[in-house]
C-alpha cells in the first residue's frame, strides 16, 4: 500500500515570497490533515479536511495561509507572503475517518526554510 | 497553549538501560496515542489507548493510560539504538462535534551503543 506522498521535500524561499506544498493521501482515506512542526516540537494542526470540506481550521493563520482539497483527494497548502517564523516542517497526514483514535498516516514532510 | 507536556524533553541513555517518558495534561482525553518520529520522516503510530488505566505492551515498550485519562507513560525495557527518535504523545478530544488530536511537546530519546 502506497503511503502519503508530499512534495517538494525541501524548499528555501525569501521572506515575503509565496510557496505551495502538495499532498496525496492514502487511497480511500476521507480525512486529511496539514500540520506545522517547528524543530524539536510536536506537530500543530493547521487544517483538517473531511473529503473536500473543512472540518477545523481554527489554528490556520488565514491572512497568509490557505489550503484546498479539490475532489476530496489531493490537497495543497499555500503560504503567501511567507515570514521568517514560518520556517518549519509541514506534514500531511490522512486517516480513514475523523475519530481521534484512528491512526493517522503521515507523509515525510516538506522542510521549509524562510530567509 | 500546549495541552500536553512531555518529560523529559531530552533523554540520552546507554544501550540496555530502562527508561520512562511521561505525558501529562490537566485535560481529560477520550484517547491517547504514542508516535515515534525519526529524522526526515513523519511520525509513526506505536499504540492507541482508550480506557482509563489501560496498559498495552508492544515487545519491550509498555504504555499506560492514567485512570483519569489525563496522563500517560511509555516505559522502554533494555533500550536499543533502534529506539532512538522523537517520541510524541497525542490526545484526542471532542471539539464542537469533531474529534481533534493534540500532540505533546515531544521527548527526544538517544540510545548510546
Amino acid at each position: 500500500e502506497a503511503g502519503v506522498a508530499q512534495s517538494p521535500r525541501y524548499k528555501i524561499i525569501e521572506k515575503r515570497q509565496s510557496v505551495a506544498f502538495w499532498c496525496n493521501p492514502i487511497s480511500g482515506h476521507a480525512t486529511l490533515y496539514w500540520y506545522q512542526q517547528i524543530l524539536g516540537q510536536g506537530p500543530k494542526l493547521l487544517i483538517q479536511f473531511q473529503n473536500n470540506g473543512v472540518v477545523d481550521d481554527s489554528q490556520l493563520p488565514k491572512d497568509r495561509f490557505s489550503a484546498e482539497r479539490l475532489k476530496g483527494v489531493d490537497s495543497t497548502l499555500k503560504i503567501q507572503p511567507a515570514k521568517l517564523e514560518d520556517s518549519a516542517v509541514y506534514l500531511c497526514a490522512s486517516s480513514l475517518g475523523q475519530r481521534a483514535s484512528y491512526e493517522q498516516y503521515f507523509g515525510p514532510g516538506t522542510r521549509l526554510t524562510v530567509t | 497553549t500546549q495541552l500536553l507536556e512531555q518529560s523529559p524533553q531530552f533523554l540520552s541513555i546507554q544501550e540496555g538501560e530502562n527508561l520512562t517518558v511521561y505525558c501529562n495534561s490537566s485535560s481529560v482525553f477520550s484517547s491517547l496515542q504514542w508516535y515515534r518520529q525519526e529524522p526526515g520522516e513523519g511520525p509513526v503510530l506505536l499504540v492507541t489507548v482508550v480506557t482509563g488505566g489501560e496498559v498495552k505492551k508492544l515487545k519491550r515498550l509498555t504504555f499506560q493510560f492514567g485512570d483519569a485519562r489525563k496522563d500517560s507513560s511509555l516505559h522502554i525495557t533494555a533500550a536499543q539504538p533502534g529506539d532512538t527518535g522523537l517520541y510524541l504523545c497525542a490526545g484526542g478530544r471532542s471539539n464542537f462535534g469533531n474529534e481533534k488530536l493534540t500532540f505533546g511537546t515531544g521527548t527526544r530519546l538517544t540510545i548510546i551503543p
